[in-house]
C-alpha cells in the first residue's frame, strides 16, 4: 500500500523567513508526486515531479525530487502571511490511473 | 473558464439518512475522482470514474457509490450515513491520457448528527 509521511506537522514562522517542508513516501512503481496548497477548502495544485523532472521553481516557491531517497521538499523563501496555509503531498503509482495518496499536511502559519 | 464545481457546499443529515453530492468537472476534463478529508488528515481516495464506468476504488464500504453522466459531471452517494462520515467531501477533475493533473472543488461540508 502506497504511503506517504509530511513533516513537520505545523510550523510557524515570521514572514520574510524561508521555510522547508518534507515529504517522505513508500509507492509501487512511482509516477509522479504533487505539491498541494489547502487555504480553505479546495486544494490548489503546486507543482508536479516525475522521473524527467526532479526540480520546479515557481517565484518564492520551489521543489526537489530525491527518487533515489524516496522523499521530496518544498521551499518557500521570503514568506509572506499569503502562504499560510496547509500544504500537501500526494503520490501516484504505477498500477494507478492517477489515484492521489496523500500525506497528512504540514500547516504553515506566517506571522506579520 | 469554470473550475471544478461542487454542490451542495454544507450539508447537515442523521444516522441513518443517505446523501448525494454533485460535482461538474473542469471544461475539457473527463475524469473525476473523489476524495473524503476528515479534520486534521490529508485527503483519501474514494473513487474514480471514466466513461461513465467506476476505474479505481479504494478502502471505502459499498456503502460509498457513485455515477458519472455523458457530460462527464458526476454524483458521490452515500447511504446509511455513520457518524464517521462527517467530512469534507472533495472532487477533482483531470484529462485522461495527459500529465493526470487533479484540479480540485471547494468541495461539500457534511455533518452527521
Amino acid at each position: 500500500e502506497d504511503k506517504v509521511v509530511q513533516s513537520p506537522l505545523s510550523l510557524v514562522v515570521h514572514e520574510g523567513d524561508t521555510v522547508t517542508l518534507n515529504c517522505s513516501y513508500e509507492v509501487t512503481n512511482f509516477r509522479s508526486l504533487l505539491w498541494y496548497k489547502q487555504e480553505k477548502k479546495a486544494p490548489t495544485f503546486l507543482f508536479m515531479l516525475t522521473s524527467s523532472g526532479i526540480e520546479k521553481k515557481s517565484g518564492r516557491l520551489s521543489s526537489i525530487l530525491d527518487k533515489k531517497e524516496l522523499f521530496s521538499i518544498l521551499n518557500i523563501t521570503a514568506t509572506q502571511t499569503g502562504d499560510s496555509a496547509v500544504y500537501l503531498c500526494a503520490v501516484v503509482g504505477g498500477t494507478s490511473y492517477g489515484k492521489l495518496t496523500f500525506g497528512q499536511g504540514t500547516i504553515l502559519t506566517v506571522h506579520p | 473558464d469554470a473550475g471544478v464545481t461542487q454542490s451542495p457546499t454544507h450539508l447537515i443529515k442523521t444516522r441513518g439518512q443517505q446523501v448525494t453530492l454533485r460535482c461538474s468537472p473542469k471544461s475539457g476534463h473527463d475524469t473525476v475522482s473523489w476524495y473524503q478529508q476528515a479534520l486534521g488528515q490529508g485527503p483519501q481516495f474514494i473513487f474514480q470514474y471514466y466513461e461513465e464506468e467506476e476505474r479505481q476504488r479504494g478502502n471505502f464500504p459499498d456503502r460509498f457509490s457513485g455515477h458519472q453522466f455523458p457530460n462527464y459531471s458526476s454524483e458521490l452517494n452515500v447511504n446509511a450515513l455513520l457518524l464517521g462520515d462527517s467530512a469534507l467531501y472533495l472532487c477533482a477533475s483531470s484529462l485522461a491520457g495527459t500529465k493526470n493533473i487533479q484540479y480540485f472543488g471547494a468541495g461539500t461540508r457534511l455533518s452527521v448528527l
